[in-house]
């Protein structure tokens, strides 16, 4: 599977968009990108994922360069209840179906 | 819909004894996936059931650690015995489809002292 790269640590403002990059220059053809998140002790959450073309949920947005070589999610109005570690994910579409998260970026929603 | 449950939500142990984690996935879910994140690194894949079928059980540490899902339903993962290295957050996820997202439980906390 493709590596990412996140940046470590962000912090946004309440209500403001938070926009988290990541950058998978490996990624090839037949690779997802997905977003979970991990909210201090509780379980990965899913939030969002695509393949080329931009995606939107009630969560939050998935912005994918053209060349896939890197993606944005987007969390419109962020909350404090978005603090979290987010971690972008490269999946293949068949073949081995484990996820392989890394560092995540840890971001902080401030008040 | 009730979400993934794990069974217990903590356990402490000492070296060399048996414990045994339970976890029931979404109903209808028959893919079922093993996770542990160790003291300071990242959320590790352990195995991967499809029904009663071992999938892929590439990230099994040792032979300490046995999973099963008898009945395709919920599944157990025993560590026999356990060892201080194995202490950490045990995360089981489930999915419809193998294409589809994995939905995770909450997690057990496991210490070995």
């Amino acid at each position: 599977d493709a590596k990412t790269t996140q940046p470590p640590s962000m912090d946004c403002a309440e209500g403001r968009a938070a926009n988290l990059p990541c950058n998978h220059s490996t990624i090839s053809g037949n690779e997802y990108v997905y977003w979970y998140r991990q909210i201090h002790s509780q379980g990965p959450q899913y939030i969002i994922h695509g393949l080329k073309n931009n995606e939107t949920n009630e969560m939050a947005s998935l912005i994918i360069t053209e060349d896939r070589k890197s993606s944005t999610l987007i969390l419109p109005h962020a909350t404090l209840r978005d603090t979290a570690v987010y971690y972008c994910i490269v999946r293949r579409i068949q073949g081995a179906q484990k996820l392989v998260f890394g560092q995540g970026t840890r971001l902080t929603i401030n008040p | 819909e009730a979400g993934v449950t794990q069974f217990p939500s903590h356990s402490v142990i000492e070296k060399g004894q048996t414990v045994t984690l339970r976890c029931d996935p979404i109903s209808g879910h028959d893919n079922l996936y093993w996770y542990r994140r160790v003291m300071g690194k990242e959320i590790k894949f352990l195995l991967h059931f499809v029904k009663e079928s071992k999938q892929d059980e590439s990230g099994m540490p040792n032979n300490r650690f046995l999973a099963e899902r008898t009945g395709g339903t919920y599944s157990t993962l025993k560590v026999q015995p356990a060892e201080l290295e194995d202490s950490g957050v045990y995360f089981c996820a489930s999915s419809r489809t193998v294409y589809n997202e994995q939905f995770f439980g909450p997690g057990t906390r496991l210490t070995v002292l």
